[in-house]
């Protein structure tokens, strides 16, 4: 079974941040904080992850709170291809990925 | 991506008959894992491997084994396949730069 929680469905205007968030109230000490997206009925791709600090890259950034069990996923500028199913994870060599957030961007 | 790539990428086969999906990378990445994804069910662990000749069970083995003689090639086996196995298949390497795991194109099986 999973072992975070999400929200099943986000609606973002396009050109607007996409902030999606994430409980992970089981996440262990040695334990990443992955995001990734599924477009589609592609396999998923990956976004970002960190351990303890926020982290930023060319698609997103990633907050995780102090006590690190929650965490949220921003998307600064969404566009209609960020349209997916978001995952969030927490784990290390072994991920279980649960039903995920659908994001719709619209116009 | 770490260059994975899965093959067949569609069958449709009959109850009964044993079917093979093959994964391959090319990056010499240690782990290696097969998912299935049908709907209302996110991703769902059938094996996984972390070296060669050595595998471990995840959430849904029953009905699956898996082999890799080799690092490169993970093989998925339904001995005998059920209409409960049409499913989507994904497989995964652990590794990169990112140090994460990196998924193929999948798998589309339709058992009959």
């Amino acid at each position: 079974d999973a072992k975070t929680t999400q929200p099943p469905s986000m609606d973002c205007a396009e050109g607007r941040a996409a902030n999606l968030p994430c409980n992970h109230s089981t996440i262990s000490g040695n334990e990443y904080v992955y995001w990734y997206r599924q477009i589609h009925s592609q396999g998923p791709q990956y976004i970002i992850h960190g351990l303890k600090n926020n982290e930023t890259n060319e698609m997103a950034s990633l907050i995780i709170t102090e006590d690190r069990k929650s965490s949220t996923l921003i998307l600064p500028h969404a566009t209609l291809r960020d349209t997916a199913v978001y995952y969030c994870i927490d784990g290390y060599e072994k991920l279980t990925f649960g039903t995920g957030t659908r994001l719709q961007v619209t116009l | 991506d770490a260059g994975i790539t899965q093959s067949p990428r569609h069958k449709v086969t009959e109850t009964g008959t044993p079917v093979t999906l093959r994964c391959h990378q090319t990056e010499n990445h240690r782990y290696m894992y097969w998912y299935r994804q049908d709907p209302g069910h996110g991703l769902r662990l059938i094996h996984y491997s972390y070296g060669v000749k050595d595998t471990d069970k995840g959430e849904v083995s029953d009905g699956y084994s898996v082999s890799r003689s080799k690092t490169e090639d993970f093989l998925l086996t339904l001995e005998s396949a059920t209409s409960s196995q049409t499913s989507v298949y994904f497989c995964a390497a652990w590794g990169g730069t990112q140090e994460t795991q990196y998924f193929g194109p999948g798998t589309r099986l339709l058992v009959l």
